[in-house]
């Protein structure tokens, strides 16, 4: 099992461009989320999946989007980048979002930076 | 959501036993209390997860006692590879979960 895979590493974008972030994970689980991670501070979720055609946004969703067409895939798309929104995005799996066992599988994350 | 409260750097030498106490006095009745271990430029790695009194794995016991307000990572005779971020985190389901800054643990040889 190649766990839960980010697509890209890196990436810098220009003020107002786009980009789609890549996360899937090959474990059949049912909940994904993506969060952010500033310098210095802990993770701050953005938005989050119980399962395929379902969303829900986290603690910080204003300038993402989200969408869950398939159990493996979760991309999240920066529709008009802002410096603000540089940072590390980590994407998680868990087996499930209602249960109370709720070990998450981590991403190895993506590093972006908005000039 | 419950909110926790843990020391924001903590330094032990190798071999040493190491504990981290975590504060979450507004914890809810059906809240889970969950440790997580990361890396520099590396995601979040669960540790141990607990409801009350002890759980015990092959890295590391949580204690929790029964008021269920603080809980204490244990990390037995850590090494240098144990220097990393530690955080505890409270809640029912994963999308409860909410991550602070976190307890920077520095091992020294």
């Amino acid at each position: 099992n190649a766990g839960v895979t980010q697509t890209p590493k890196f990436q810098v974008l220009k003020t107002g461009q786009s980009m789609t972030l890549q996360c899937a994970q090959d474990m059949n689980h049912e909940y994904m989320s993506w969060y952010r991670q500033d310098p210095g501070m802990g993770l701050r979720l953005i938005h989050y999946s119980v399962g395929a055609g379902i969303t829900d946004q986290g603690e910080v969703p204003n300038g993402y989007n989200v969408s869950r067409s398939t159990t493996e895939d979760f991309p999240l798309r920066l529709l008009s980048a802002a410096p603000s929104q540089t940072s590390v995005y980590f994407c998680a799996s868990s087996l499930t979002g209602t249960g109370h066992y709720n070990e998450q599988f981590f991403g190895p994350g993506t590093r972006l930076t908005v000039l | 959501l419950a909110k926790t409260t843990q020391p924001i750097s903590m330094d032990s030498y190798e071999g040493q036993e190491v504990n981290i106490t975590c504060s979450h006095n507004n914890i809810a009745t059906n809240d889970y209390i969950t440790w997580y271990q990361q890396f520099p430029s590396q995601g979040p790695r669960f540790i141990i997860q607990g409801y009350k009194t002890k759980v015990t794995n092959e890295v590391a016991s949580l204690f929790i006692p029964a008021d269920r307000k603080s809980s204490t990572l244990s990390l037995p005779r850590v090494s240098l590879s144990d220097t990393a971020v530690y955080y505890c985190l409270v809640g029912g389901s994963a999308r409860q979960l909410t991550f602070g800054s976190g307890t920077q643990l520095t091992v020294l040889p």
